[in-house]
């Protein structure tokens, strides 16, 4: 079953908003990435976390691998219309063989 | 750029039918991935392939079966399609040793 607990669900934010989501799970994970779906398209590779702690940004998205290696945030900020999709986390478990496990989504919606 | 290309974006099938989903990936990667997404549930790994003609069961393999004929190609195979089994359908495809997968855009299946 699925072993990463993503929240919110869906946000539907006003336009220069800023926007933050996390991945929680009780397992201990060695990477996390965070992927972006457009509608109708398949997920995109935004960001990829390798060290626990470890603080990354790309462009105007921030996201963190937790200390625990238990969870990870990603931050949009001054979010604009493009910026609508689904966001999924993403987490690489220590033995896993280097296999994804995925959270189930925040669904984005932007107000102009 | 990778890109990983799906035969088709939409597809409608009658129950009972026999359904391929055909992914080609331009990159040379040795793995090669099919999901299923469902909304709320992430992203749930059907099968995958380490290399040509080599397979594995992911967590939800029950009613699906794969090809690697070619290391560029990855089939997946609805032998006797149902409605449960409507659904959005996702290629990947990694290098060896790496963590980070590459999707295809999807093919939306519906089983009536």
């Amino acid at each position: 079953g699925q072993q990463l607990n993503q929240s919110p669900q869906s946000m539907f934010i006003q336009e220069g908003e800023d926007v933050s989501m996390n991945c929680t799970s009780s397992s201990i994970f060695n990477t996390w990435l965070w992927y972006k779906q457009d509608p109708g398209e398949g997920p995109v590779l935004l960001i990829a976390l390798y060290k626990a702690g470890e603080l990354t940004s790309n462009g105007r998205l921030t996201a963190q691998f937790g200390i625990t290696r238990k969870d990870s945030f990603l931050n949009i900020s001054a979010s604009i219309p493009s910026d609508v999709g689904i966001y999924f986390c993403a987490g690489q478990r220590n033995n896993a063989g280097n296999m994804l496990t995925f959270g189930g989504g925040t669904r984005l919606m932007v107000k102009p | 750029d990778v890109k990983v290309t799906q035969s088709s974006r939409y597809l409608v099938k009658r129950t009972g039918e026999k359904v391929f989903l055909e992914c080609v990936q331009d990159m040379d990667h040795e793995n090669m991935f099919w999901y299923r997404q469902d909304p709320g549930l992430g992203l749930r790994l059907i099968y995958f392939s380490y290399d040509v003609k080599m397979k594995e069961k992911g967590d939800i393999p029950e009613g699906y079966s794969v090809s690697r004929e070619k290391k560029e190609r990855f089939s997946l195979i609805l032998e006797s399609a149902s409605t449960n089994q409507t659904s959005m359908y996702l290629c990947a495809s990694r290098r060896r040793g790496r963590i980070e997968q590459f999707f295809g855009p999807g093919t939306r299946l519906t089983v009536l």
